[in-house]
């Protein structure tokens, strides 16, 4: 079957300008990640959605940061007013809903802030 | 604050050879632990796990090796193979949290 679907694959933006990044989940997980990996580091939290339960947020690293997960299913990121440090490697993953089930994750949308 | 981690950054292995790579974990709450593989351009794959119950876990050529008392893990791949050249993620989760914490991942490169 499909798996985690992320778009764009790459984008590039200048500094300022606002950008959003999409995630489509596999069919069927209720749970969904983004994560980031900037260059030589690992992956890093960001946020956690299940089901209609509020999402974690406490990964995400400013007030420029938000997402939304619409209808359970796709969820987008947004970041504003981007600066050079956002650029990274963000990556989506999405779970079943039970105890130690793996992420799944996407390819990933490769940011670069010029 | 980094509570996974793996010091090797790089490891070179010829082909046929045991590839071992290393992952040290802060947490003492961590009880699921986890590797991933990841070829460039894609997203991590889930590899193999292993739960605090168990200090080994085997699949084929990989196996999972948990040590608690010095908080420390590792993962044997033998006989290692050209495909298997990719970098590699330990990751860990309490039970109670769904938030993995990963590692900054060791880049595995298989010599023919």
């Amino acid at each position: 079957g499909a798996g985690v679907s992320q778009s764009p694959s790459n984008k590039v933006t200048e500094k300022g300008k606002d950008v959003e990044l999409r995630c489509d989940p596999i069919s069927g997980h209720t749970a969904l990640y983004w994560y980031r990996q900037s260059l030589g580091q690992g992956l890093e939290f960001l946020i956690y959605f299940q089901g209609n339960s509020a999402p974690d947020k406490s990964g995400l690293p400013s007030d420029r940061f938000s997402a939304e997960r619409t209808g359970g299913s796709v969820s987008t990121l947004t970041i504003q007013r981007t600066q050079q440090e956002d650029s990274a490697v963000y990556l989506c993953a999405s779970s079943q809903d039970r105890s130690y089930s793996p992420l799944h994750f996407g390819n990933g949308t490769r940011l670069t802030v010029t | 604050d980094q509570q996974v981690k793996q010091n090797s950054p790089s490891l070179s292995v010829q082909e046929g050879r045991i590839s071992i790579l290393n992952c040290d974990y802060t947490n003492s709450m961590f009880d699921y632990f986890l590797w991933y593989k990841k070829y460039p351009a894609e997203g991590p794959t889930f590899l193999i796990s292993i739960s605090s119950i168990k200090d080994k876990n085997e699949d084929g050529r990989f196996t999972v090796f948990l040590n608690k008392s010095a908080k420390h893990l590792s993962l044997h791949i033998v006989p290692s193979q050209p495909g298997d050249s990719a970098v590699y993620f330990c990751a860990a989760n309490p039970s109670n949290d769904y938030k993995l914490s990963f590692g900054a991942g060791t880049t595995v490169t298989v010599r023919a």
